[in-house]
C-alpha cells in the first residue's frame, strides 16, 4: 500500500529563515510525485510535479527535490505570504492519487 | 477564466436525506475526482473519473456514489448520509494521468446532523 509521510507537521520560521520540508514514500512504481500549497479555506493550489530520482524543479523561492525514497520543498528566504499547509502526494498509476497530511507553515515578519 | 466550481459550498443536513454536490469544470479536462479532507487525516481520494462514463474507488468510497455522464460534470452523491461524513469536500479535475496537475474547487463544508 502507498504511503506518505510529512515532517514536520508543524514549522514556524522568521521571514529570511530558510529551511525544508520533508515527504518520505513508499509507492509501487512511482508515476509521479506532487507538491501542493493550500490556504485556510481554500482548495489546494498545484505547485510542481517529479517523475524521477535526482529531479529538480524551481518556483520563485520554492525548489522541490526527488529521491527514489523522499522529497524535500526548499523555501528560501520566505516572506509572511508564503505561510500555507504544504501538500505533498504520490500516484502509481496516474489516476488515484495518495496525499500525505501536510506540513503546516507559518512565516512570521 | 478556467475553474472548478462546486455547489452548494456549506450544507447542514440531517441523517438519511438523500444530497447530490455538484461539481463542474470548464477546462475540457478528462480526469476528474472527489476528495474529502478531515482533521489529522488529511486528503482522502473518495471516486474519481478517467473519463465519460468511466470512474472507479479512491480510498474511501463507502457511503458514496458518482456518475459522468458528460464531460464537465461530476457530482457526488451521498445516498444516506451519515454523521461520520461530515467533512470538507473537494473536486478536482487535470487534463490526464500524464499531466496530474489538478485543479480543485473551493470546497464544500458539509454537516450531517
Amino acid at each position: 500500500e502507498d504511503q506518505v509521510t510529512q515532517s514536520p507537521e508543524a514549522l514556524r520560521l522568521q521571514e529570511g529563515e530558510s529551511s525544508s520540508l520533508n515527504c518520505s514514500y513508499t509507492v509501487s512504481g512511482l508515476r509521479g510525485l506532487f507538491w501542493y500549497r493550500q490556504d485556510p479555506g481554500k482548495g489546494p493550489e498545484f505547485l510542481f510535479t517529479l517523475y524521477s530520482a535526482g529531479e529538480e524543479k524551481e518556483k520563485e523561492r520554492l525548489k522541490a527535490t526527488l529521491t527514489k525514497k523522499e522529497s524535500f520543498l526548499h523555501i528560501t528566504a520566505p516572506k509572511p505570504e508564503d505561510s500555507a499547509t504544504y501538500l505533498c502526494a504520490v500516484s502509481n498509476s496516474g489516476y488515484a492519487l495518495n496525499f500525505g497530511k501536510g506540513t503546516s507553515l507559518l512565516v512570521t515578519p | 477564466e478556467a475553474q472548478v466550481t462546486q455547489n452548494p459550498r456549506y450544507l447542514i443536513t440531517v441523517t438519511g436525506k438523500k444530497l447530490t454536490v455538484t461539481c463542474s469544470q470548464n477546462m475540457n479536462h478528462e480526469y476528474m475526482s472527489w476528495y474529502r479532507q478531515d482533521p489529522g487525516l488529511g486528503l482522502r481520494q473518495i471516486y474519481y473519473s478517467m473519463n465519460v462514463e468511466v470512474t472507479d474507488k479512491g480510498d474511501v468510497p463507502e457511503g458514496y456514489k458518482v456518475s459522468r455522464k458528460e464531460k464537465r460534470n461530476f457530482p457526488l452523491i451521498l445516498e444516506s448520509p451519515s454523521p461520520n461524513q461530515t467533512s470538507l469536500y473537494f473536486c478536482a479535475s487535470s487534463l490526464g494521468p500524464t499531466n496530474n496537475e489538478q485543479f480543485f474547487g473551493p470546497g464544500t463544508r458539509l454537516t450531517v446532523l
